[in-house]
């Protein structure tokens, strides 16, 4: 089945800077690639997501990029603030339709 | 309707007892999800219902836990003779589209703790 791999694990920021968040997954079947947020204490919602016939997606201060072949995602914050500050989860479908999530970075934005 | 409703909350049990967790998902959704997530850790997959199909239970960590959809609307998590372990949040997704390729909306979770 679909595996996902997720780093770092933590991650801490000046605010301004930019955060970068990778992903790997192992299920070539997988067609796409969904990036939640998860603040404490509340449920995760979709941020952005990418489909697999396209390198890369923006919107606004967040961007994704795709790399079928090497099977790996990444996702990209720039000019952070202190509301950026929350866990990020990244998934893959793979073959068989379910998300499996990577393990999740948390992410720090020091003002 | 509403985003995917999840009851109770917050459950307290005592170990032995068993438990059931409730999920409302988005009306006209056909897939349905739960996971579990432990105090800071990722999302653990656990169940995955897809319309008319058999669910897909390859994650239930063991037969101590079982899930039923009915109607292909409300879900129940049921957990038998409830372990210290299992203290964690599970969470309830649901997805317009069988083929997991579009968003997953999200319940606020059940918090379980067995004391």
């Amino acid at each position: 089945g679909e595996n996902v791999e997720q780093h770092p694990s933590t991650l801490s920021v000046q605010e301004g800077d930019s955060a970068v968040i990778k992903c790997t997954y192992s299920d070539s079947a997988s067609n796409y690639f969904p990036w939640y947020k998860q603040e404490l204490g509340k449920r995760p919602q979709l941020i952005i997501d990418i489909r697999s016939n396209v390198g890369e997606k923006k919107d606004q201060r967040i961007a994704v990029t795709l790399n079928k072949t090497a099977k790996h995602f990444s996702l990209h914050i720039t000019e952070t603030q202190p509301e950026d500050s929350a866990v990020y989860f990244c998934a893959a479908n793979g073959g068989t339709y379910k998300y499996i999530f990577g393990t999740g970075t948390r992410l720090k934005v020091l003002a | 309707g509403a985003g995917v409703s999840q009851s109770p909350s917050n459950k307290v049990t005592e170990k032995g007892k068993d438990v059931e967790l409730r999920c409302d998902p988005i009306s006209g959704h056909t897939a349905l999800y739960w996971y579990r997530q432990s105090l800071g850790q990722g999302l653990e997959f656990l169940i995955y219902f897809q319309g008319n199909s058999a669910p897909d239970k390859s994650g239930l960590p063991s037969d101590r836990f079982s899930a039923e959809r009915t109607g292909g609307s409300v879900s129940t998590l049921t957990i038998q003779r409830t372990q210290q372990e299992d203290s964690a949040v599970y969470l309830c997704a649901s997805s317009s589209q069988l083929k997991g390729d579009t968003e997953a909306f999200f319940g606020q979770g059940t918090r379980l703790t067995v004391v």
